[in-house]
């Protein structure tokens, strides 16, 4: 299994431009995960799907932030305006139902807004 | 307000010595805590875990403990070897909705390793 895909690997964008991260979960995995991790925060968990529902949002900062999963095999989160606090590491996560208690996180998207 | 913590930001361990890596929490719902171990420019990945039944979970020369009286769980890693310089997130889950486990995360404690 190729694991969690995420893209792209950086970003670095203008403020007040649209943002969107990409993930791909692993195969069977019915839980996805997008955290994001800053210096000051450490890995704050912004919202999570199951079964490809959106079952908690409440740790998008903003209005400005979203997330989709059209389908269980690829997920966006898509930041609109985006401002330069938004500049951290975005990291995509999933788990299967009834397997471990961990998730298996991608390799994260390092966005930069300037 | 932050359900996992991990006061210290840093820590540096000569090679071969013992490391041990702390972290609190304070939600009585958690029944299970993970480590998770960072390298720059990777995902974390999961290091090891313990149920929330035991107080002490071995893996090779990772040990987990876990004080649910003082809600406080470490890591101990002997002997301490230079790879092993990384970030180390503590992590609790929790049953959530939908059957979801949720994992909170601690801010992470920065290891270094001194040859």
């Amino acid at each position: 299994d190729a694991g969690v895909i995420q893209s792209p690997r950086h970003e670095v964008t203008e403020m007040g431009q649209e943002v969107t991260l990409r993930c791909k979960p692993i195969s069977g995995h019915n839980s996805l995960f997008w955290y994001r991790q800053t210096m000051m925060r450490g890995l704050e968990l912004l919202i999570y799907f199951n079964n490809n529902v959106p079952i908690d949002d409440s740790g998008m900062p903003e209005d400005r932030f979203s997330a989709k999963m059209p389908n269980a095999s690829f997920s966006t989160l898509k930041i609109q305006p985006s401002e330069p606090r938004d500049s951290a590491v975005y990291f995509c996560a999933s788990w299967r139902f009834g397997v471990g208690y961990g998730y298996t996180f991608g390799s994260g998207t390092r966005l930069t807004v300037v | 307000d932050q359900q996992v913590k991990q006061n210290s930001p840093s820590l540096s361990v000569q090679e071969g010595r013992i490391s041990i890596l702390n972290c609190d929490y304070t939600n009585s719902m958690f029944d299970y805590f993970l480590w998770y171990k960072k390298y720059p420019a990777e995902g974390p990945t999961f290091l090891i875990s313990i149920s929330s039944i035991k107080d002490k979970n071995e893996d090779g020369r990772f040990t987990v403990f876990l004080n649910k009286s003082a809600k406080h769980l470490s890591l101990h890693i002997v002997p301490s070897q230079p790879g092993d310089s990384a970030v180390y997130f503590c992590a609790a889950s929790s049953i959530s909705s939908g059957s979801a486990r949720q994992l909170t995360f601690g801010s992470g404690t920065q290891l270094t390793v001194l040859p």
